[in-house]
């Protein structure tokens, strides 16, 4: 069965440092999404993405942040210059097109910021 | 902000018996709403879904209701086996997900 793959699987970065969070959508999906679960918070949504540009985005995604979609295979998210508080599991998410369809989530990236 | 609360942290359930998980939402504009089961170091996995136009949607063992007028969804897990012991997220879209906080679901042999 297909899948969302995320890369890496944990990543650790020195605060005030670039990263970059790696995911590959379901092929034949056209809607696709950046969540974050904090240790012992809910799952939050950062960021929806559509046509190649962004259709919604929460509060927390701001200036710091951006998405991309390099080529027809890869969606990252990019934060500039990490905070400690920006320590979270990160997960991409991709739709295959009409409203009700499901959302299919990838395993996560572990960010750590020291 | 609460638009989906689930009030169950956790539940425990002897093996074949029936598992009820509890949802609220206050949003009405709510369209399409999802259970997604979770593993530790795993993502989310879609269950089952339910659009806001029908009451009832089955998929095997799981069937998840919905009640408008009370703004209530309830996911049913009959029988119950060891294999779904996990957290369970019931999620509302209008757009984007809006996850509930979830409940540890744990099946006792």
């Amino acid at each position: 069965e297909p899948e969302v793959t995320q890369t890496p699987s944990h990543q650790v970065t020195q605060m005030g440092q670039e990263v970059i969070l790696r995911c590959v959508p379901i092929s034949n999906h056209l809607y696709f999404y950046w969540y974050r679960q904090i240790l012992g918070q809910k799952v939050e949504f950062l960021v929806s993405f559509y046509n190649n540009e962004i259709s919604e985005k929460s509060e927390i995604f701001d200036d710091q942040f951006s998405v991309e979609r390099p080529d027809g295979s890869n969606f990252t998210l990019k934060i500039r210059s990490t905070k400690l508080e920006d320590s979270a599991m990160y997960f991409c998410a991709s739709r295959e097109g009409v409203w009700n369809q499901p959302q299919h989530f990838g395993d996560g990236t572990r960010l750590s910021i020291l | 902000d609460q638009q989906v609360k689930q009030n169950s942290p956790s539940l425990s359930v002897q093996e074949g018996r029936i598992s009820i998980l509890n949802c609220d939402y206050t949003n009405s504009m709510f369209d399409y709403f999802l259970w997604y089961k979770k593993y530790p170091a795993e993502g989310p996995t879609f269950l089952i879904s339910i659009s806001s136009i029908k009451d009832k949607n089955e998929d095997g063992r799981f069937t998840v209701f919905l009640n408008k007028s009370a703004k209530h969804l309830s996911l049913h897990i009959v029988p119950s086996q060891p294999g779904d012991s996990a957290v369970y997220f019931c999620a509302a879209v209008v757009g984007k997900l809006t996850f509930g906080t979830g409940t540890r679901l744990t099946i006792i042999p």
